[in-house]
């Protein structure tokens, strides 16, 4: 099976303005969670969805939001950029219908705001 | 809340000998999983190796393997035969039963010596 795949791979954006990341999962996977990475915080849940539905939400301001769609892509946005955005993005899909799960990543979007 | 606890930002092992990783984890549920994660300098997340809680005997793959202490809430990482492609920074991973997120711990960054 093809692994996660994350497009673009990277990005260069300004303040203020919003960017959208890409992920699709491994087939047959319904669950994407998506991760913010940066050398500061390490790593940090941001939501994940399920079946199109966002089951579960870290805790990262409302700029920060998502959706799936019914073949299980996802997609995250992020409004209104600040500096402090940047980092690397990690999405991570799993099959989802037990808890706990494993998780496969995909490349990660590495996000750069100027 | 969940934690997860690396306390080696950076360890260094030479080509061909064994180094071990350690990671706790707090937690009050029964059921979970642990994971290492590798994600080498091209940032591509990667899992090592999994443990199921229920499952008494240590997980192994190839060369690496687990000491899991369920009540000493441990979870080192053991790989063997170190290799240089081995490099990489290894994050120690906690999925529970009720939370759809996974709590990674800060990584421990190794490097194989020639």
């Amino acid at each position: 099976k093809a692994g996660v795949t994350q497009t673009p791979r990277y990005l260069i954006k300004t303040r203020g303005q919003q960017v959208t990341l890409s992920c699709s999962p491994i087939s047959g996977h319904r669950s994407v969670s998506w991760y913010q990475q940066t050398p500061g915080q390490g790593l940090q849940f941001l939501f994940e969805y399920f079946s199109e539905t966002q089951r579960n939400k870290g805790n990262f301001p409302g700029r920060f939001s998502g959706r799936q769609f019914s073949n299980s892509r996802s997609e995250m946005n992020v409004s209104t950029l600040e500096l402090g955005d940047s980092a690397l993005y990690l999405c991570a899909s799993s099959p989802g219908l037990v808890q706990p799960d494993t998780q496969y990543f995909g490349p990660g979007t590495r996000l750069t705001v100027l | 809340a969940q934690t997860v606890t690396q306390s080696q930002p950076e360890m260094s092992v030479q080509e061909a000998e064994t180094v071990t990783l350690s990671c706790t984890y707090d937690t009050s549920e029964n059921n979970y999983y642990l994971f290492w994660y590798k994600q080498p300098p091209s940032r591509q997340m990667i899992l090592v190796i999994r443990q199921e809680a229920y499952k008494q005997q240590n997980a192994t793959e190839n060369r690496f393997s687990v000491n899991f202490q369920k009540a000493a809430k441990s979870f080192s990482l053991k790989i063997s035969d170190s290799q240089l492609g081995d490099t990489a920074m290894y994050f120690c991973a906690f999925h529970g039963p009720n939370n759809n997120d996974m709590r990674f711990g800060a990584g421990t960054r190794l490097t194989v010596k020639p």
